[in-house]
């Protein structure tokens, strides 16, 4: 059974500061997507990561697909309030079902 | 465009009951999908539709119809509802279900099973 693993489940901190979160796997995905969900709300597709190595950016947030299209990485440089909210990455299977990793819930303090 | 939308927003069920989630797209997606989000566990997959007339089981689809009449509609059915089924369901959307294709997700309904 293929799984994303994110990491870390949560984490908060003060608004100015940089972070890394991380969607992990032991198995090979064509492409990987990053999701940002705030409360009550469905997820809002960020970035779709298609090419290994690839490094994409969203203003302050830049993603990138790992060389071996194994994991994936969501940077956030100068963390603003706003960015609040649960990170989901996914990646379809070889069964061609989209799978979800369990999300990191990030809270950026005022 | 309305995008993907979700009715009832939140319902109340007893157990045994049925009920119909209702989620209607208008922007001609022939992909359609069904999840149910639980704390912990993230998005799982239930049910999907790659065009009218065609559907076919997720990770989770126990429990759960599903039918696609036309290419705007995608309704899940509980036929009996259980206390397990008890979740937020998120319906959603894309173009053709490449795994390059946005997903399109709707505000979501909000089950309790007593």
């Amino acid at each position: 059974t293929q799984l994303l693993e994110q990491s870390p489940q949560f984490l908060s901190i003060q608004e100015g500061e940089n972070l890394t979160v991380y969607c992990n796997s032991s198995s090979v995905f064509s492409s990987l997507q990053w999701y940002r969900q705030e409360p009550g709300e469905g997820p809002v597709l960020l970035v779709t990561v298609v090419t290994g190595g690839e490094v994409k950016k969203l203003k302050r947030l830049t993603f990138q697909f790992g060389d071996a299209r194994k994991d994936s990485s969501l940077h956030i440089t100068a963390a603003q309030p706003g960015d609040t909210g649960l990170y989901l990455c996914a990646g379809t299977a070889d069964n061609d079902k989209i799978i979800f990793g369990k999300g990191t819930r990030l809270h950026i303090l005022p | 465009n309305a995008g993907v939308t979700q009715t009832p927003k939140f319902q109340v069920l007893k157990t045994g009951q049925s009920m119909t989630l209702q989620c209607a797209q208008d922007m001609n997606h022939e992909y359609m999908s069904w999840y149910r989000q639980d704390p912990g566990m993230g998005l799982r997959l239930i049910h999907y539709s790659v065009g009218a007339g065609i559907t076919d089981q997720g990770e989770v689809p126990n429990g759960y119809n599903v039918s696609r009449s036309t290419t705007e509609d995608f309704p899940l059915r509980l036929l009996s509802a259980a206390p397990s089924q008890t979740s937020v369901y998120f319906c959603a959307s894309s173009y053709s279900g490449s795994d390059t294709d946005t997903q399109y997700f709707g505000p979501g309904t909000r089950l309790t099973v007593l």
